[in-house]
């Protein structure tokens, strides 16, 4: 079945660091990715996506690039923000007729970033 | 802007009980999901609709019975509450199954524990 990686967290950096979050998928046929994002006590909304290889998804100074020889979707930005701290999580959904739109979602990562 | 609005918020049972966690969207979108997040862990699908009349179930069923009698609303009815049951519930929304334009939509939780 589909199934989605993320690196281990929790990530904690100082304000205007650079930020990578690595995802890495297992799919067949060619998914849809995505990053949501979850604020404290919020739902999670939608941050960025990419439908297909070579794609780059960018909102909000974060971009990840759809990169199908190796499976990943990483998440980048170059200069977090105290504002960022969030859970991220990746995502995707699936290729198919069947799919119902389902999602399957990596464990997320928790980003703190300090003043 | 309403979106996705779930209720309650909190709640906490006892084991044995029975509750339903209510959601409605004003998105007139014919796909709703539920979801369960565990902590550390992304969410799991537990059932899906992809219109009014129309349900099936995710990785997660088990313990869990949903409804869809109209558009806008998709209750998640727990019978007999276990411990196991313990997490943060949500629902979402879409109004495509397509993966390129599946952007869903979540509503900000119900954080159930079951005692």
């Amino acid at each position: 079945g589909n199934s989605v990686t993320q690196m281990e967290g929790p990530v904690t950096l100082s304000e205007e660091a650079f930020l990578t979050i690595n995802c890495t998928y297992t799919a067949t046929g060619y998914p849809s990715l995505f990053w949501y994002v979850q604020y404290p006590g919020e739902g999670l909304q939608l941050l960025l996506k990419a439908t297909k290889a070579d794609d780059k998804g960018s909102n909000k100074g974060f971009e990840a690039t759809y990169r199908k020889e190796t499976t990943s979707f990483h998440l980048e930005k170059g200069s977090v923000q105290v504002s960022d701290s969030a859970v991220y999580f990746c995502a995707l959904s699936e290729a198919g007729g069947t799919s119902y739109g389902k999602l399957t979602f990596g464990q997320g990562t928790i980003l703190t970033v300090h003043p | 802007n309403a979106g996705v609005t779930q209720t309650p918020k909190f709640r906490i049972l006892k084991i044995g009980q029975s509750m339903t966690l209510q959601c409605t969207q004003d998105m007139n979108h014919n796909y709703m999901y539920w979801y369960r997040q565990d902590p550390g862990m992304g969410l799991k699908l537990i059932y899906y609709s992809v219109g009014a009349g129309i349900t099936d179930k995710g990785e997660v069923p088990n313990g869990y019975n949903v409804s869809r009698s109209t558009t806008e609303d998709f209750p998640l009815r727990l019978e007999l509450a276990a411990p196991s049951q313990t997490s943060v519930y949500f629902c979402a929304s879409s109004y495509s199954r397509d993966r390129a334009k599946n952007i869903q939509y979540f509503g900000a939780g119900t954080r159930l524990s079951v005692l």
